[in-house]
Formats: C-alpha cells, structure tokens, sequence
C-alpha cells in the first residue's frame, strides 16, 4: 500500500504487506529529516532520521528514502503488523532556523490481520 | 533510562484560569521543545529553550503564553487566562547538547504529552 501524505492521509494495508507512507516538503534549506509515529493518545515515536547529505537509511523493518531533487521523502514499512497501526508524521528541520522541527499533517496507517 | 516525562496528562480548567504544564527532559538532554497539537493536525512548534534561556519562541503567541526552564527543576509551559481555542495536546521533546556522546543535537524525543481542555 501507498499514501500520498498530504493528499491521501489514510492508508489500509494487509498484515504481511509493505506499507510506503509518503510526504512532500517544500524548503530547499531542510538538511534534516524524522519520521515519528503516533498511537491514539500518545506522544510522537522516533522511527528513524536521515540527512540531507543521504538517499537511503535503513532501519530495523524500517526504510527512509530522500529525494531532494523533487523535495520528497518516504518511509517503508517491510512485512507490516498490526501493531504499526498509527499516524505516521515526517518532520523536517531547515537550516535557518534554530531547534525547531516542521511536522506535516500526517498518515493513518491501519493495518488489517 | 526514564524518557521525556510529563505531568499532568491530563489538565481541565475553566474559561480564564490559569494552566501550567510540567515537562522533564531526558537525563543528560539540555534542550527542551515545546509543540502544541490539535485534533487529526501536525505538532506546531510553539518554543525552544536551553537552560534558563529562551532560544526561539517565535511559534508562541505573543500574548498569555509562556515557557521558561530554570537551571534547577522541569521545563514550564504557562497558559494564563485560558480559553476554549487552547484546547490541545501539549508536547515536549528534549534533545541531547552536541558533547554527550557525539549522540545529535537534532533528534528529539518527544514525551507522552498533557490534554487541556478548557471548558
């Protein structure tokens, strides 16, 4: 399964499949990425980070692939479980400014046995 | 080794009360974030601070908010004379300073967050 982020902020997929959540960001200046997850009633989850001087990151069943050239990033989830289920948010942080991180709208990822 | 700690979890107050959320970063971790967010939307940076400094609190608003993180003691986020549209979920994240352990200054880590809601 797929999503679009912005566009298309719900994505289903089976359990066992791969899941690729997508988010598009706007600033030339961004040199640092995260992708978090968010259960129900719970603070953001460090996932994996990448910077802007990398294409690839891979983590544990996890994958972050940078695109500068169209502004785009991504977050592969192999073998999906149910407990992936949640919002999955990507942040960036931009080079001009000091600390703070730019989230995007986020994804619900629902995982179905 | 206990992550971001914050209290309370959850905070109810009426129209024009006062609201004080707590936030304990990381041991070790001298930056602390504070994000606001709102039902099915991102986290909005309000504040970033360091040890008795404000660094950047250009996502606060100018008027009844504010942050402080003394040298001893948690991080406090203030809300004075609050309102139904300050309704949210309060997060703090907390991030290492560049000489612990060559561990980044950029990842944060978020605790569990405080609900206020404002009736």
């Amino acid at each position: 399964g797929e999503s679009v982020g912005l566009h298309l902020p719900t994505l289903s997929v089976q359990e066992g499949d791969n899941s690729i959540i997508n988010c598009a960001y706007s600033n030339s200046a961004s040199d640092y990425f995260i992708w978090y997850k968010q259960e129900s009633g719970k603070g953001p989850q460090f996932i994996i980070d990448i910077r802007s001087n990398m294409d690839k990151r891979q983590g544990q069943r996890v994958t972050v692939l940078l695109n500068k050239t169209v502004k785009h990033l991504s977050l592969q989830i192999a073998a999906t479980q149910p407990g992936d289920s949640a919002v999955y948010f990507c942040a960036e942080k931009r080079g001009s400014t000091l600390g703070r991180l730019y989230f995007g709208r986020g994804t619900q990822l629902t995982v179905w046995p | 080794n206990a992550g971001v700690m914050q209290n309370p979890r959850h905070l109810v107050r009426r129209r024009g009360q006062e609201a004080r959320l707590r936030c304990s970063p990381m041991k070790g971790h001298s930056h602390v974030y504070w994000y606001r967010q709102l039902p099915e939307e991102g986290l909005k940076f309000m504040v970033y601070l360091q040890k008795e400094n404000i660094i950047d609190e250009s996502g606060m608003p100018k008027e009844r908010f504010s942050a402080e993180f003394p040298k001893e003691g948690p991080s406090i986020l203030r809300i004075q004379q609050v309102v139904r549209g300050d309704s949210a979920a309060y997060f703090c994240a907390s991030s290492p300073p560049a000489n612990l352990g060559g561990a980044s200054t950029d990842t944060q880590y978020f605790g569990p967050g405080t609900r206020l809601t404002v009736l």
